[in-house]
C-alpha cells in the first residue's frame, strides 16, 4: 500500500535554533518527492522537489535530502524564524498510475 | 501575479443544499484538481481534470461532482452537501500531472461547513 508517513506529528522550537523533519514513504514505483510548507489558512507552496537520482536540494535555510534506497527523506530547516512557523508537508508521487500520496504534516512551532 | 483563485473562502451551509465552490487558474495550465484536507490526514484527491471536458475521479470522489469547460475554471459542485463534506478544500493547478515533478499551484482554501 502506498503510504506516507511523517514525523514528528508536531515540533516546537525556540527561534535561532535548527530542526529535522522526517518522512518514510511506501510509494512505489518512485517518481519524486516534494516538501511543502503551509502557512495556517493558506494553501501549500513548494519548498523542494526532488528526483530518483538527486539525494539533496536547497532552497535558502531550507535543505532536504533523499535517500531512495531506506525511502526517508528529511527536511532540515537552519536558523529558524518566527515565520517558519507552519505545516511542513511531504509528497511522494509514483510513476505507476499516476499517484501522488500527501503525508499528513508536521506542526511546526517556532518561539521567540 | 500567477495565482489560483477559489470562492467563497468560509462557507456554512445546511444538509442537502446545492452548493458550488469556484476555482480559476490564471497560468494557461492544462491540469486541475481539487483536493480535501482533514485534521490528521493529508490531503486526498477528489477529482481531477487533464484538459477541457476531461476530468477523473480521485481518491475520495463520493458525494462531489465537477466540470471543466474552460481551461481557466474548474468548480467544485455538492449537489447534497452532508456533515462528513465539513473539510478544508484546495484547488490546484499545474502545467502537466504532478507526478511528472512539475510545480503544483494551490488556491488559498475553502473552509467548508455542513450542518
Amino acid at each position: 500500500k502506498n503510504q506516507v508517513e511523517q514525523s514528528p506529528q508536531s515540533l516546537i522550537i525556540l527561534e535561532g535554533k535548527n530542526c529535522t523533519l522526517q518522512c518514510n514513504y511506501t510509494v512505489s514505483p518512485f517518481s519524486n518527492l516534494r516538501w511543502y510548507k503551509q502557512d495556517t489558512g493558506r494553501g501549500p507552496v513548494s519548498l523542494t522537489i526532488m528526483t530518483f537520482s538527486e539525494n539533496t536540494k536547497s532552497n535558502g535555510r531550507y535543505t532536504a535530502t533523499l535517500d531512495a534506497d531506506t525511502k526517508q527523506s528529511s527536511l532540515h530547516i537552519t536558523a529558524s524564524q518566527l515565520s517558519d512557523s507552519a505545516s511542513y508537508i511531504c509528497v511522494v508521487s509514483a510513476t505507476g498510475g499516476f499517484k501522488t500520496i500527501f503525508g499528513a504534516g508536521t506542526r511546526l512551532f517556532v518561539k521567540a | 501575479e500567477a495565482q489560483v483563485t477559489q470562492n467563497p473562502r468560509y462557507l456554512i451551509t445546511v444538509t442537502g443544499k446545492k452548493l458550488t465552490v469556484t476555482c480559476s487558474q490564471n497560468m494557461n495550465h492544462e491540469y486541475m484538481s481539487w483536493y480535501r484536507q482533514d485534521p490528521g490526514l493529508g490531503l486526498r484527491q477528489i477529482y481531477y481534470s487533464m484538459n477541457v471536458e476531461v476530468t477523473d475521479k480521485g481518491d475520495v470522489p463520493e458525494g462531489y461532482k465537477v466540470s471543466r469547460k474552460e481551461k481557466r475554471n474548474f468548480p467544485l459542485i455538492l449537489e447534497s452537501p452532508s456533515p462528513n463534506q465539513t473539510s478544508l478544500y484546495f484547488c490546484a493547478s499545474s502545467l502537466t500531472p504532478v507526478v511528472t515533478g512539475t510545480e503544483a499551484f494551490f488556491g488559498q482554501g475553502t473552509r467548508l461547513t455542513v450542518v
